[in-house]
């Protein structure tokens, strides 16, 4: 069965540090995104892509960069990372999107990052 | 801009009774969604109504759509334990990317 599939599950790093998260995908979808989930704010996009090389800034983007090289992977990189960026971190992918897509989202398990 | 808003942030239900959520949003939509977290996981899509459509019925779930006001509801009838989780309407934006309210979180008590 296809699936989204995010690592580590959880993690834990120091301020400065550089971290990567994973996401995968195994439904073939082009549209990639990345929430981060904390009390009181819901979900907040932080980048999204729409294909292969294709790479958009969300609404809180700063600190963050995602690169896509394939359809299946869009890695989420904390180049610096900070006590603020501690939150739970989900991937999603779509089939397509648009005004009027009905395509749902699909959601990986998300990752528990903490900042210390 | 916050485009889906739900009300209340939370609710807490006896087993069996109905479960009512709502969701406010702001511009013109195409269709509106919604989503179930339970605590721990990621979000799983529920049910998809059209811009077009009044009401949509699946299983327990009756969601409902008034464009004109701009809000949705979802009611989950004959509650159980399982139910217990936070419940997130969605919109596309008009740029395509999906706005998730902030969630109504759902304790059902056995």
């Amino acid at each position: 069965d296809a699936e989204i599939t995010q690592s580590p599950r959880h993690k834990i790093t120091e301020t400065g540090r550089q971290v990567t998260l994973a996401c995968h995908q195994t439904w073939n979808h082009n549209n990639m995104f990345w929430y981060r989930q904390d009390l009181g704010h819901g979900l907040r996009l932080i980048h999204y892509s729409y294909g292969v090389h294709d790479t958009n800034k969300g609404e809180v983007s700063d600190g963050y960069s995602v690169s896509r090289s394939n359809t299946e992977d869009l890695p989420l990189t904390l180049e610096s990372a900070a006590s603020s960026q501690t939150s739970v971190y989900f991937c999603a992918s779509s089939r397509t999107t648009g005004e009027f897509s009905t395509d749902t989202q699909y959601f990986g398990p998300g990752t528990r990052l903490t900042v210390l | 801009s916050q485009q889906g808003e739900e009300d209340p942030q939370a609710l807490s239900i006896q087993e069996g009774e109905n479960a009512t959520m709502n969701c406010s949003y702001k511009t013109s939509i195409n269709n509106l969604q919604w989503y179930r977290q339970n605590s721990g996981r990621g979000l799983v899509h529920l049910i998809l109504i059209r811009s077009n459509e009044r009401e949509k019925h699946s299983g327990r779930l009756r969601v409902t759509l008034d464009t004109s006001k701009k809000s949705s509801s979802l009611l989950i009838t004959a509650s159980r334990a399982a139910d217990t989780a936070s419940y997130f309407c969605a919109t596309p934006s008009n740029t395509g990317k999906l706005i998730f309210g902030q969630g109504t979180t759902l304790q059902v008590k056995p």
